[in-house]
């Protein structure tokens, strides 16, 4: 089955910095990857996922990089505004099964203005 | 559009008794899954209905289950009720096709209290 690792559970970074969140994953056969951000006390939110065949995709001041040969996969946030902590979320499914996803442990982001 | 309708919102439960937890996917979707949010454990995977069958399963005791009806709704039921299923239970739907990758969204979800 699949396992999702993430790093770091914690990142506080100042506003207008950059922030990296990484997560590697264990089936070579997973082929989608989203990223989920959940505000506290609300439900988690799509905010990006990329498939394998790419290896980036951008939307605005969000990117995620994909390297299926190391098995891991990136969130990058550029120019952080306050609204960007919460706890951020990667995914994986599971033996390819695209409605069973496996989830990262989450970070933590602070943005401190 | 409206998005996927969890219900109730929060509830509180004593142990040993049981709970079902109902949830409307975004109109036209197929497929819903159920997922259990805990501050230790994290996201973790329940089930997977699609088209009134358990399509996905993940690794809870049989005291979890789970259905779904013709129109796409689904619900969930704890039985037996111990301190440990205090968590936040959270329903994704998708459109369920047989193709990888499609986006699933989430309820805001069901608090489940049990004391």
């Amino acid at each position: 089955g699949e396992n999702v690792e993430q790093h770091p559970s914690t990142l506080s970074v100042q506003e207008g910095d950059s922030a990296v969140i990484k997560c590697t994953y264990s089936d070579s056969a997973s082929n989608y990857f989203p990223w989920y951000k959940q505000e506290l006390g609300k439900r988690p939110q799509l905010i990006i996922d990329i498939r394998s065949n790419v290896g980036e995709k951008k939307d605005q001041r969000i990117a995620v990089t994909l390297n299926k040969t190391a098995k891991h996969f990136s969130l990058h946030i550029t120019e952080t505004q306050p609204e960007d902590s919460a706890v951020y979320f990667c995914a994986a499914p599971w033996m390819d099964s695209s409605y069973k996803l496996i989830f990262g442990s989450g970070t933590r982001l602070l943005v401190r203005p | 559009k409206a998005g996927v309708t969890q219900t109730p919102r929060y509830l509180i439960k004593t142990r040993g008794q049981q709970v079902t937890l109902s949830c409307s996917p975004i109109s036209g979707h197929r497929s819903v899954s159920w997922y259990q949010q805990t501050p230790g454990q994290g996201l973790q995977f329940l089930f997977e209905y699609f088209s009134e069958t358990q399509r996905n399963k993940g690794n809870f005791p049989g005291r979890f289950s789970g259905r779904q009806f013709s129109n796409s709704r689904s619900e969930m039921n704890v039985s037996t009720l111990e301190l440990g299923d205090s968590a936040l239970y959270l329903c994704a739907s998708s459109w369920g096709g047989q193709n990888s990758g499609n986006t699933i969204y989430f309820g805001e979800g069901s608090w489940l209290t049990v004391v």
